[in-house]
């Protein structure tokens, strides 16, 4: 049973450009967030998709922005990229429920370096 | 504001040593609480979850925690520590209705043999 697939693992960018990065969820589960760990801190929140839609968005500006597939994949796309946004970013899939955040499986993450 | 402070920003114990990790929530509403272990380039592994019921919950690799409402804490233990526990450990507030997690700082906990 696959858990949660991110890609790549590591990437290196320069300022000003774009970046992608991808998620497949656990078997069985139907929704997606995404976390930004930067070195040295907890993961926080970027949001959360389910049914191809943004449910939830954390404080992070436009320049985030996300997709979820009709697989229930997700893609992560950031623009214009600063040297901050130079993290780990994590992949979380769950069941969607309305009574919490049970049965979170979080991903490896994918390490973004911005020069 | 919702907030979750673990006040030890690193810990040191010697292997077989007992092992407690604070955690203070700041959560309007009746929270979900975690505990998520990370090893070093490594996404983040579920230790254990209380959502209601027995203040004291079991969790995997003989971990437990207590919730304690009076004082807003969810602080993780374990009896005696082994070197494989070496990691970082994060607290996590949730709420009954969103997927959003709220996560301390985190704790390093370095095992000394």
């Amino acid at each position: 049973d696959a858990g949660v697939t991110q890609s790549p693992t590591h990437l290196i960018k320069t300022r000003g450009q774009q970046v992608t990065l991808r998620c497949s969820p656990k078997s069985g589960h139907d929704t997606v967030s995404w976390y930004q760990q930067a070195l040295g801190q907890g993961p926080q929140f970027i949001f959360q998709y389910y049914e191809e839609e943004e449910r939830q968005r954390g404080n992070f500006p436009d320049r985030f922005s996300g997709h979820q597939f009709p697989n229930y994949s997700s893609e992560l796309n950031v623009n214009a990229l600063l040297l901050g946004d130079s993290a780990l970013y994590l992949c979380a899939s769950s069941l969607y429920s309305e009574t919490g955040p049970h049965g979170y499986t979080f991903g490896s993450g994918t390490r973004l370096t911005v020069v | 504001a919702q907030s979750v402070t673990q006040p030890d920003i690193h810990i040191t114990v010697s292997e077989g040593a007992s092992l407690e990790l604070r955690c203070n929530y700041s959560y309007g509403a009746t929270p979900y609480l975690f505990w998520y272990v990370q090893s070093p380039g490594q996404g983040l592994q579920l230790l254990l979850k209380y959502f209601s019921g027995d203040t004291l919950v079991q969790g995997i690799k003989g971990f437990e925690a207590e919730f304690k409402r009076s004082q807003s804490s969810f602080n993780l233990r374990k009896p005696s520590v082994h070197w494989s526990d070496a990691a970082e450990y994060f607290c996590a507030v949730g709420a009954s209705n969103t997927g959003k997690l709220i996560f301390g700082q985190g704790t390093t906990l370095q095992v000394k043999p």
